[in-house]
């Protein structure tokens, strides 16, 4: 019973590199999002997902990009990293938008 | 767009006490959620309760919709109940189902 898995758990970038960040559910949930947790600021939606094939941008879309081609996976890329990204990133899953959601365990990203 | 308050902030408990933490919503929301953030970062499910009462265990919630509140008991504390509160909400207003989340209660529990 994975749930919403996300790899890596840990990462270092330096300024400048691009990375993907991966999210999988194995839920059969239309619904998908990003979010970043920083100190004081609580959780910001990134992206989002309402099915394959369809993505939509949250409320901090700047430097991300997302695609979504399969139901199960929804892929988090950051194109060309800055310090400003340094932060802890979390995939959520759901039946729906609006439904129960359900986390994945996080990746915790510093950039230097 | 919606706001989210909770409160108290910080709360500090002596193993065994009960405890009750409360979220506060400025508009009408279809989705509630808590979560527990553990220590190592995990955001865990704890109730789905946009409006009336659940149980889980020594755990309960109750949500007062049409007065903006929800209510989380914790009952017969425990170590392993120390970390982060959340509680997080979803309206309709907006076309992307966000979960607006507060600022968390920060809850330490002493052996």
């Amino acid at each position: 019973n994975a749930g919403v898995t996300q790899t890596p758990k840990f990462q270092v970038l330096k300024t400048g590199q691009s990375m993907t960040l991966q999210c999988a559910q194995d839920m059969n949930h239309e619904y998908m999002s990003w979010y970043r947790q920083d100190p004081g600021m609580g959780l910001r939606l990134i992206h989002y997902s309402v099915g394959a094939g369809i993505t939509d941008q949250g409320e901090v879309p700047n430097g991300y990009n997302v695609s979504r081609s399969t139901t199960e996976d929804f892929p988090l890329r950051l194109l060309s990293a800055a310090p400003s990204q340094t932060s802890v990133y979390f995939c959520a899953s759901s039946v729906q938008g609006g439904a129960e959601a359900f986390f994945g365990q996080g990746t915790r990203l510093t950039v230097v | 767009g919606i706001q989210v308050e909770q409160s108290p902030p910080d709360l500090i408990l002596q193993e065994g006490a009960n405890s009750t933490l409360r979220c506060n919503f400025s508009d009408s929301v279809n989705n509630l959620q808590w979560f527990h953030q553990n220590p190592w970062g995990q955001l865990i499910n704890l109730f789905y309760i946009p409006s009336g009462t659940k149980q889980n265990g020594r755990l309960s919630a109750t949500t007062v919709a049409t007065e903006r509140y929800s209510l989380l008991y914790i009952s017969s504390s425990q170590t392993t109940d120390s970390g982060v509160y959340f509680c997080a909400v979803v309206d309709y207003t907006g076309a992307n189902s966000k979960l607006t989340f507060g600022k968390g209660i920060t809850l330490s529990v002493r052996p």
